[in-house]
């Protein structure tokens, strides 16, 4: 079946500091792969997505490419903030569910950014 | 505009009760679904709904029953609580757009303690 494994947390990084969060996937097609943001006391929120082999997704200076030939989405920032400090979530959408995005999730990797 | 709504945010429970996690989305989004999120683990599916009405079991479905009576609303119920579901409950909800549904908004999470 499919599965994502991301890597395990806790991060501690110093503000500015590069970040990488490595996720890896399996799945028998072809699915779309997401970074989710969960901050303090909220639900989670989409932070990017790429929906095809070499897609870079890219938001609030977070970027993702999604290499079918490593299986890999690993997602990266230049220069982390405070403000980052959240809990992160890799995932793919079933490719077999056409028209029904079930989500298979990673288990999430909690980034604490020091200032 | 609230997004996707739950309650309680916390609740405790004793083994054998029962009760009812509300979820209620102000988006008119046809598709809702139910996670649970256990510690160091990433979300798993319970239950999920395509329309008022439909609903289906998720990858976890055991020991929960859903409705879907109207679009906004998708309670799950709990009817004899055991430890093992202690954990932390996500709604989530999706518009079908032609043939690709789009990104899954979550809720903040209802915190449950089954003793």
């Amino acid at each position: 079946g499919n599965s994502v494994t991301q890597m395990e947390g806790p991060v501690t990084l110093s503000e500015e500091a590069f970040l990488t969060i490595n996720c890896t996937y399996t799945a028998t097609g072809y699915p779309s792969l997401f970074w989710y943001v969960q901050y303090p006391g909220e639900g989670l929120q989409l932070l990017l997505k790429a929906t095809k082999a070499d897609d870079k997704g890219s938001n609030k200076g977070f970027e993702a490419t999604y290499r079918k030939e490593t299986t890999s989405f690993h997602l990266e920032k230049g220069s982390v903030q405070v403000s980052d400090s959240a809990v992160y979530f890799c995932a793919l959408s079933d490719p077999s569910n056409f028209g029904n995005e079930k989500l298979t999730f990673g288990t999430g990797t909690r980034l604490t950014i020091i200032p | 505009n609230a997004g996707v709504t739950q309650t309680p945010k916390f609740r405790i429970l004793k083994i054998g009760q029962s009760m009812t996690l509300q979820c209620t989305q102000d988006m008119n989004h046809n598709y809702m679904y139910w996670y649970r999120q256990d510690p160091g683990m990433g979300l798993k599916l319970i239950y999920y709904s395509v329309g008022a009405g439909i609903t289906d079991k998720g990858e976890v479905p055991n020991g929960y029953n859903v409705s879907r009576s109207t679009t906004e609303d998708f309670p799950l119920r709990l009817e004899l609580a055991a430890p093992s579901q202690t954990s932390v409950y996500f709604c989530a909800s999706t518009r079908l757009a032609g043939a690709i549904t789009d990104t899954q908004y979550f809720g903040p999470g209802t915190r449950l303690t089954v003793l």
